[in-house]
């Protein structure tokens, strides 16, 4: 298995901008995640879905986010305008439910996540 | 979920036992205790999880005290490429739909 797919790996855009971040989670996860890394503030989680449901957005920063995940394999993260604050790292991971076969059922696989910088 | 605290950061050399210590004095009764590791540049990695007593891996092993107010996570014989962020999390198994991350232990090898 490939992992946790993130694309693109570094995005370089200017205030104002629209800014979409992509996800393909481990084949037969059903649930995803989307967290943000700064040094300031550490690894703060999102949003989650399970079964490309969204189950809890309260981590989402302000409206200017919004994430979809419209089938199993795939999800966005956008930021619409983008401003330099949002400046980060920005990662997905997935998780398999009951029967996945992962050892544990909570067991979280982050992908490379995407370098973001806004100027 | 239940806060942990760790050390902001230790120093060690290579080939020797490093012992991470994580308080958790709030764990509830469900909760499991779960290490997860950093690398520079990448996303964090499970290393190991336990409930209590002590769970081996091929990686690291994980000694809960029976109070299971902390865990220790201790890494045998490190070598340079052990240097990392280490984060210790605490919440409940399988229902832990969030994954609460600390400020986590970096952990710096030197020759």
């Amino acid at each position: 298995d490939a992992g946790v797919i993130q694309s693109p790996r570094h995005e370089v855009t200017e205030m104002g901008q629209e800014v979409t971040l992509r996800c393909k989670p481990i084949s037969g996860h059903n649930s995803l995640f989307w967290y943000r890394q700064t040094m300031m503030r550490g690894l703060e989680l999102l949003i989650y879905f399970n079964n490309n449901v969204p189950i809890d957005d309260s981590g989402m920063p302000e409206d200017r986010f919004s994430a979809k995940m419209p089938n199993a394999s795939f999800s966005t993260l956008k930021i619409q305008p983008s401003e330099p604050r949002d400046s980060a790292v920005y990662f997905c991971a997935s998780r398999g439910g009951r029967g996945s076969g992962v050892p544990s059922t909570d067991t979280q696989y982050f992908g490379p996540g995407t370098r973001l910088t806004v100027l | 979920l239940a806060k942990t605290t760790q050390p902001i950061s230790m120093d060690s050399y290579e080939g020797q036992e490093v012992n991470i210590t994580c308080s958790h004095n709030n764990i509830a009764t469900n909760d499991y205790i779960t290490w997860y590791q950093q690398f520079p540049s990448q996303g964090p990695r499970f290393i190991i999880q336990g409930y209590k007593t002590k769970v081996t891996n091929e990686v690291a092993s994980l000694f809960i005290p029976a109070d299971r107010k902390s865990s220790t996570l201790s890494l045998p014989r490190v070598s340079l490429s052990d240097t990392a962020v280490y984060y210790c999390l605490v919440g409940e198994r399988g229902a832990t739909n969030k994954l609460i991350f600390g400020t986590g232990t970096l952990l710096a090898v030197q020759p």
